[in-house]
């Protein structure tokens, strides 16, 4: 397994405003993803994040809104921009190890926008 | 793209008694199913997954079934705990391109004790 740290755990940001959250894994990992889980709703996956390129957005999540960074192997950012009450979520990283396909998550950061 | 349903949304069982929650899938690609346990707050944890070269796999409790030719699997959970109580997500993916994983859109499972 990977051992991911995401920070902020949890914030409240005023709409409008930008918040970047920041996942770091202890190996390098093939893959990197972004997700977001609205209240008592399931996972939906907004981005892949490649290192070395641009991310591989889903559709109904834009670069605009949602930039990702992927500068390295084992660490990845996801800036919500310009943040309304509407993005009020977990936002989860996610790491799939060189083999196999096991995923695994960084504790979440949960957001509220006011 | 993948497209994954997940029943039933809750579940409510008697403590010892089996549980069995129920997905399908639709891209005839997918390969790898995992299931993911989620307690309230904390990050969705792997307890078991099974590749489609195989029909079944169990892990002392747990076991999950997969039927390719349906396009559906099923997670068993036999002799239920109080602390298996959680929301339990069903996911597909390939092991090809991008591997990304599609949820299920879960199911709340109750252990009355």
């Amino acid at each position: 397994s990977a051992v991911i740290s995401q920070k902020p755990s949890r914030d409240i940001c005023q709409r409008g405003t930008s918040l970047t959250i920041q996942c770091q894994v202890d190996s390098q990992v093939t893959m990197m993803f972004w997700y977001r889980q609205q209240p008592g709703q399931s996972l939906t996956l907004i981005a892949t994040a490649n290192q070395g390129s641009e991310a591989t957005y889903e559709s109904g999540f834009v670069i605009d809104k949602f930039p990702i960074s992927r500068p390295n192997l084992t660490f990845s950012t996801l800036t919500v921009s310009n943040m309304s009450p509407e993005d009020s979520s977990i936002y989860l990283c996610s790491v799939g190890l060189r083999e196999g396909n096991e995923a695994f998550f960084g504790q979440g950061t949960r957001l509220t926008v006011v | 793209g993948e497209n994954v349903e997940q029943h039933p949304s809750t579940l409510s069982v008697q403590e010892g008694d089996s549980a069995v929650i129920k997905c399908t899938y639709s891209d005839s690609a997918s390969n790898y199913f995992p299931w993911y346990k989620q307690e309230l707050g904390k990050r969705p944890q792997l307890i078991i997954d099974i590749r489609s070269n195989v029909g079944e796999k169990k892990d002392q409790r747990i076991a999950v079934t997969l039927n390719k030719t349906a396009k559906h699997f099923s997670l068993h959970i036999t002799e239920t705990q109080p602390e298996d109580s959680a929301v339990y997500f069903c996911a597909a993916s390939k092991d090809t391109g991008r591997r990304a994983l599609t949820f299920g859109s879960g199911t709340r499972l109750q252990v009355q004790p």
